[in-house]
């Protein structure tokens, strides 16, 4: 089993629509648990991270931990064209020192329709 | 600040031929890291770096080394190219801390070894 699963899809709504983008995790030491979003042909940016399980939001968009399921997920409501592109969700484990390990899922492209 | 920078943008090798990529970061970041994309693969972490003049193996090293001579650059290098290293590589830094510190990354190379 991968430490980290992510359904690649893609995925397509129209404008407006609520999209919801899932990862699971086996690896109980993941501690923060991220979003990240990559443009085409562009490095992959930061859009949200959390600690603990539960929700945080930010704008139309809110993630949600739940470490007893190992489950994430982004939600992103009043999807944009704008939001179009690839989600990564990462997870970081402790590893030492002051080093964190980053494993990555493999991004769920998403495309919204105006 | 340019933030993360990666140099080339695209390259063309044949097998066999060597090649460096360079990284270079203006945010005084002690950690860096070099990944790779591939379709279906998710990122993956090739060789990372702590701080200037050290150097550590990631999930998929072999084929590639490294080297952090000043703080703020990290080298990419492929001895002698192979068509399975065609991917796109990205460049990532973030700052020592103890607790999650995001990981900034730059624009990335697209590598094509025939």
């Amino acid at each position: 089993q991968k430490e980290v699963e992510q359904d690649p899809g893609p995925l397509s709504v129209p404008e407006g629509a609520i999209v919801s983008l899932n990862c699971t995790y086996s690896n109980s030491a993941f501690q923060y648990f991220m979003w990240y979003r990559q443009y085409s042909r562009k490095g992959p940016e930061l859009l949200m991270y959390t600690y603990s399980s539960g929700n945080k939001e930010d704008g139309r968009f809110t993630a949600q931990v739940d470490k007893s399921s190992k489950y994430i997920s982004l939600f992103i409501r009043d999807s944009q064209p704008s939001d179009s592109a690839t989600y990564l969700c990462a997870m970081s484990a402790y590893s030492g020192g002051s080093n964190y390990k980053l494993t990555f899922g493999k991004g769920t492209l998403l495309t919204v329709n105006p | 600040n340019a933030g993360v920078t990666q140099t080339p943008k695209f390259r063309v090798l044949k097998t066999g031929q060597s090649m460096t990529l360079l990284c270079a970061q203006d945010m005084n970041h002690e950690y860096m890291y070099w990944y790779r994309q591939d379709p279906g693969m998710g990122l993956r972490l090739i060789h990372y770096s702590v701080g200037e003049g050290t150097t550590a193996k990631g999930e998929v090293p072999d084929g590639y080394n490294v080297s952090r001579l000043k703080k703020q650059n990290f080298l990419l290098g492929l001895e002698s190219a192979a068509p399975s290293q065609t991917s796109v590589y990205f460049c990532a830094s973030r700052s020592r801390g103890y607790t999650y510190n995001e990981q900034f990354f730059g624009p990335g190379t697209r590598l094509t070894v025939l």
